[in-house]
């Protein structure tokens, strides 16, 4: 079946500027999370899901990160004034509640 | 804090030799879960194992296995007979269950280079 699908692939901003990156869970998953993997770092947990609601956002840097998920499927990242700091790949996985997440491809942030 | 480290950054065998990944953990839960996640060059992280806490039982799954140790907090991962597709950054990973849900925290990562 398929897998959890990201887009874009890449995107490419420059400072200050608003981004989302999209996340297309696996069908039937309730669990939705968002990670953030800097170069030559683990992924970093940024925000959880179960159905529409936001169950942990306690990984968010600064107000600047905000995450929706309003039907309990797709799910958006949204970055406000965008700092180059913020460049990394951003990965979201979904489970079904059995403890194993499945990842997507990730979009590789780039600020300039 | 939950904390995972994978002390070896990087590791180079030649084809056919075998490998061992090290992964030592930290947490204060009673009921947790560790993983194993290969992160090839395309990026995508790959599922391969998931342990729970009260399973020290060793696993294999073809040239895979893995070792789990409780007393010394240890998740150690080995590859029999490496191949060249088999190169890629493996990361270890520890859940941590907090107001639901499972949030992964991951090691630094292992970089995996299998020559011929």
């Amino acid at each position: 079946g398929a897998g959890v699908s990201q887009t874009p692939s890449n995107k490419v901003t420059e400072k200050g500027k608003y981004v989302e990156l999209r996340c297309d869970p696996i069908s039937g998953h309730t669990a939705l999370y968002w990670y953030r993997q800097s170069l030559g770092q683990g992924p970093e947990f940024l925000i959880y899901f179960q159905g529409t609601g936001a169950a942990d956002d306690s990984g968010l840097p600064n107000d600047r990160f905000f995450a929706v998920r309003p039907e309990g499927s797709v799910s958006t990242l949204k970055i406000q004034r965008t700092e180059r700091g913020d460049s990394a790949v951003y990965l979201c996985a979904s489970s079904t509640g059995d403890e194993t997440q499945y990842f997507g491809p990730g979009t590789r942030l780039l600020v300039l | 804090a939950q904390k995972v480290t994978q002390a070896q950054t990087e590791i180079s065998v030649v084809e056919k030799e075998d490998v061992t990944l090290d992964c030592v953990y930290e947490t204060r839960d009673t009921t947790y879960y560790l993983f194993w996640y290969k992160q090839p060059p395309s990026g995508e992280l790959v599922f391969l194992i998931r342990r729970n806490s009260f399973d020290e039982q060793n696993e294999i799954s073809g040239r895979y296995s893995w070792n789990f140790q409780k007393s010394t907090s240890s998740f150690n991962f080995t590859i029999t007979a490496s191949q060249v597709v088999d190169s890629a950054v493996y990361f270890c990973a520890l859940s941590e269950a907090r107001r639901g849900g499972n949030k992964l925290t991951f090691g630094t990562g292992t970089q995996l280079k299998v020559e011929l």
